[in-house]
């Protein structure tokens, strides 16, 4: 079975810095998809990035980018320019090609402070 | 507005009454799951559902159960809750099920307490 761990139970950063959080995650399986949820204090969870693990570019999307290790099964999302916003609870998450079951396999999450 | 939708939001019971917390989604779906989340775990997948009809059990399935009579609902039912059970609880949908890129669209969350 597949396990996704976050390392991190807690980081801060300051507003208009840049912070990683780190995801590793376990699998013997070469086709699969990776996605950083952003649960914010709504409980809300929100789609933030999402990876293929064919692509080797690291995906993008405006603010927050990941670097994607595939032979490490190594999976972070870096923030750049952090907001007050940006506070939430983050997870990983692992979805394989071959899982008729369509689930996601989570991180325990890792809760981000941003300090103004 | 495109949402998946549940209900109640909040609610507190005592161990041995059942209940059903319900999941609608307007999006025209063909695939739903219920997830619990609990603190340090993530969110761990209960049941899942490929289309009406069509159910199967996720990684924690035991004193739970669904149904999919229709496309755009899914309830989850707690026949006799236990205090371990008290837990956040969302509903999500995807256009496909077996597409792992599709975007999963989850509900607001069910904050349930089983005294």
């Amino acid at each position: 079975a597949q396990t996704v761990t976050q390392s991190q139970p807690e980081m801060s950063v300051q507003e208009a810095e840049t912070v990683t959080l780190s995801c590793t995650y376990d699998t013997s399986e070469s086709d699969y998809y990776l996605f950083w949820y952003k649960q914010p204090p709504s409980r809300q969870m929100i789609l933030v990035i999402r990876q293929e693990a064919y692509k080797q570019q690291n995906a993008t999307e405006n603010r927050f980018s990941v670097n994607f290790q595939k032979a490490a099964k190594s999976f972070s999302l870096k923030i750049s320019d952090s907001q007050l916003g940006d506070a939430a609870m983050y997870f990983c998450a692992y979805r394989s090609n071959n899982n008729a079951g369509n689930m996601l396999t989570f991180g325990g999450g890792t809760r981000l402070m941003v300090k103004p | 507005e495109a949402q998946v939708t549940q209900n109640p939001r909040y609610l507190i019971t005592v161990t041995g009454k059942k209940l059903t917390v319900t999941c609608s989604q307007n999006m025209n779906h063909e695939y739903m799951s219920w997830y619990r989340q609990d603190p340090g775990l993530g969110l761990r997948q209960i049941y899942y559902s490929m289309n009406v009809e069509v159910t199967d059990k996720g990684d924690v399935p035991e004193g739970y159960k669904v149904s999919r009579k229709e496309k755009r609902n899914f309830p989850l039912i707690l026949e006799s809750p236990s205090p371990n059970q008290t837990s956040l609880y969302f509903c999500a949908s995807s256009p496909h099920g077996p597409v792992a890129g599709d975007e999963q669209f989850f509900g607001p969350g069910t904050r349930l307490t089983v005294l």
